[in-house]
């Protein structure tokens, strides 16, 4: 089945550096990748939508010059988070769409998470 | 069991009995309502979806009910397991939209 990688899966940094986060799709082509934030016994928040070889749409409240997206390859989206802050320390988890489903939706393929502590 | 969704976030249940995971939605003009498993430190799978042209659809182990009249979803899992303890959320979807989740319950199998 579909394959979402994320890298790295934990990263701890000092406050004020930059975090990149990696996600690729690994046996299929991801035109749109979505990046989501989870805060602990939270749902998943939608960040933005990724878009390849185009700029990324985020959702209302999300600082795009915080948080920077590119979507260069097919394969491939990366999330940076810049100039990190410990109220950044949550866990990030991306996806894509993998295809459909035999009801016809959608079907999302998340990567397995990405956990960034500031310090 | 059965939990009341979004004002009971965890449900307990003792291995072998059935669970029953409700949840609420709000977009009277989805599409297609899907459930996903969170384990632990890891991204959500996908479980089953219907579409919003159905009542019912059943997978392994798994059924899925569909009520547009009150808009409620319920997530049965028969003969729950304990490898079934995860955070099982309800997403809607409207097509060519993103998906939304929902808050979420807390499955916790019993031995």
């Amino acid at each position: 089945g579909a394959v979402v990688s994320q890298h790295p899966s934990r990263v701890i940094c000092k406050s004020g550096t930059s975090v990149k986060i990696e996600c690729r799709s690994l046996d299929f082509q991801a035109t749109t990748m979505f990046w989501y934030r989870q805060f602990p016994k939270q749902s998943l928040m939608l960040m933005a939508t990724s878009n390849e070889g185009s700029k990324a749409t985020y959702e209302q409240g999300v600082e795009k010059d915080k948080f920077l997206i590119n979507h260069a390859s097919l394969t491939l989206s990366t999330l940076t988070v810049t100039s990190a802050h410990p109220e950044d320390s949550s866990f990030y988890i991306c996806s894509a769409t993998s295809g459909g489903s035999s009801s016809g939706a959608n079907v999302l393929t998340f990567g397995a998470g990405s956990r960034l502590t500031v310090l | 069991g059965e939990s009341v969704g979004l004002h009971l976030p965890t449900l307990s249940v003792q291995e072998g009995d059935n669970s029953i995971i409700n949840c609420a939605y709000s977009n009277s003009a989805s599409d297609y309502f899907i459930w996903y498993k969170q384990e632990s430190g890891k991204g959500p799978q996908f479980i089953i979806d219907i579409r919003s042209n159905m009542d019912k659809r059943q997978g392994q182990r798994v059924t899925v009910l569909l009520n547009k009249t009150v808009k409620h979803l319920s997530l049965q899992i028969a003969a729950t397991q304990p490898g079934d303890s995860a955070v099982y959320f309800c997403a809607e979807n409207k097509s060519g939209s993103r998906l939304t989740f929902g808050e979420g319950t807390q499955l916790t199998v019993n031995p």
